[in-house]
């Protein structure tokens, strides 16, 4: 079965220190991993993709198959980055996404 | 450009009524996508839409109808609200099966 697993509902962190996402997968193939975030008052937008390999706004995740993971990372968190963020599957070719239950980051001062 | 655009923002509607949400997108997008976001459950598909005329069931269809009568619109129809049906929803388009852009919600309870 096809499942996204975000075991942190919320993750409170102090501005410049390291924070983590984690992200789980359950998929039979080749699996291609999304991070969507939500800021305040605004529209979940994508944030980073598996293939792309690339960092954003300081951002970076890998995938790891042997672990089933696609953890978040960003070595200073920044009170920009206070948002609601997905870890997101692709499950086939028609594009359609299977979210996790989502990770409430708060970047306190 | 608006990009994905969708209507109403807010509605309260009493148990068994009807109503319909509208999603429009300026991208020219061949895919088209109804979520239906709650707490501690992430967004969950409804139905999708791979081209003008077509329709699939997602994850949580059930209540729920849809059309896609113009490549731009895609419409999602509750025939008879009932309380579990409150929800945020969300639209999303994308060309073919690429980065999905989504429209800004509809806030919608049901008493």
């Amino acid at each position: 079965a096809q499942r996204v697993t975000q075991p942190e509902k919320l993750l409170s962190v102090f501005k410049g220190a390291p924070v983590e996402l984690k992200c789980n997968y359950s998929y039979s193939g080749s699996p291609e991993l999304f991070w969507y975030v939500q800021y305040s008052r605004q529209r979940l937008q994508l944030l980073l993709r598996h293939i792309s390999r690339e960092s954003i706004k300081g951002f970076t995740a890998d995938l790891n198959k042997g672990e089933t993971s696609f953890h978040l990372k960003k070595p200073f968190a920044q009170e920009e980055d206070s948002a609601m963020y997905y870890c997101a599957l692709k499950t086939d070719s028609w594009g359609k996404l299977q979210f996790g239950a989502g990770t409430q980051v708060v970047v306190t001062p | 450009n608006a990009g994905v655009t969708q209507t109403p923002k807010f509605r309260v509607l009493k148990t068994g009524q009807s109503m319909t949400l509208l999603c429009a997108q300026d991208m020219n997008h061949e895919y088209m996508y109804w979520y239906r976001q709650d707490p501690g459950m992430g967004l969950r598909l409804i139905h999708y839409s791979v081209g003008e005329g077509t329709t699939a069931k997602g994850e949580v269809p059930d209540g729920y109808n849809v059309s896609r009568l113009k490549k731009q619109n895609f419409l999602l129809g509750l025939e008879s609200a009932a309380p579990s049906q409150t929800s945020v929803y969300f639209c999303a388009s994308s060309y073919l099966e690429n980065e999905q852009f989504f429209g800004p919600g509809t806030r919608l309870t049901v008493l």
